[in-house]
């Protein structure tokens, strides 16, 4: 089974940067992926995905992320933060009709 | 349309006790899935449902059980909760596998066992 590993368990950035959220996935043929957001006491919501095409996915909310076949990675960024990304965000990768998440990363924005 | 929605939100439980977490969605969604949330464990697949009247195993489903009696509802017991079993529970649906296999969530229920 497909698996994906989340490289930051914590990430602390000021409002107004930049910030990289970076996410492996184990090596297959093909491979379906997502990154999902969790605000505190909510349950997830879907970021964004990549099925297929552009390696450049737009999601909600100024997220977006690149798929990188060679390197087995899709790292989610956002070219500036704000107090409410303030998130834990989790990378999952389709296996069959279940998903396998990430250990999830923590990011905290500062004023 | 509600989405997925989760019964109870909180829930505080003696060890022994038994109690069903109740899971309901209105997108005719075919596969349900239970996991659980443990602080840097990400999410954990429980139990799931491809369809009604049936369910698998996932990756941590000892002291769980499940039942799918319709479509909409997907049951989570504990049969004999456990210190353990302190958890935050979430379930999820999707389409079947013509899709992306993108989930959509509930908002999750506490469950503190003491």
């Amino acid at each position: 089974a497909q698996s994906v590993t989340q490289l930051d368990s914590q990430v602390p950035v000021f409002e107004e940067a930049p910030v990289e959220l970076r996410c492996n996935y184990s090596s297959s043929v093909s491979v379906y992926l997502f990154w999902y957001v969790q605000y505190p006491n909510q349950g997830l919501q879907l970021l964004l995905k990549y099925l297929s095409g552009s390696t450049l996915v737009k999601g909600i909310n100024g997220f977006e992320a690149e798929f990188n076949k060679s390197q087995t990675s899709f790292h989610l960024r956002k070219p500036s933060v704000h107090i409410s990304d303030t998130a834990e965000y989790f990378c999952a990768v389709r296996n069959d009709y279940k998903l396998s998440f990430g250990a999830g990363t923590t990011v905290t924005v500062r004023a | 349309n509600a989405g997925v929605t989760q019964t109870p939100k909180f829930r505080v439980l003696k060890t022994g006790q038994s109690m069903t977490l109740l899971c309901a969605q209105d997108m005719n969604h075919e596969y349900m899935y239970w996991y659980r949330q443990d602080p840097g464990m990400g999410l954990r697949l429980i139990h799931y449902s491809v369809g009604e009247g049936t369910t698998a195993k996932g990756e941590v489903p000892d002291g769980y059980n499940v039942s799918r009696l319709k479509k909409q509802n997907f049951l989570l017991g504990l049969e004999s909760a456990a210190p353990s079993q302190t958890s935050v529970y979430f379930c999820a649906s999707s389409y079947p596998t013509s899709g992306s296999g993108e989930q959509y969530f509930g908002p999750g229920t506490r469950l503190t066992v003491t």
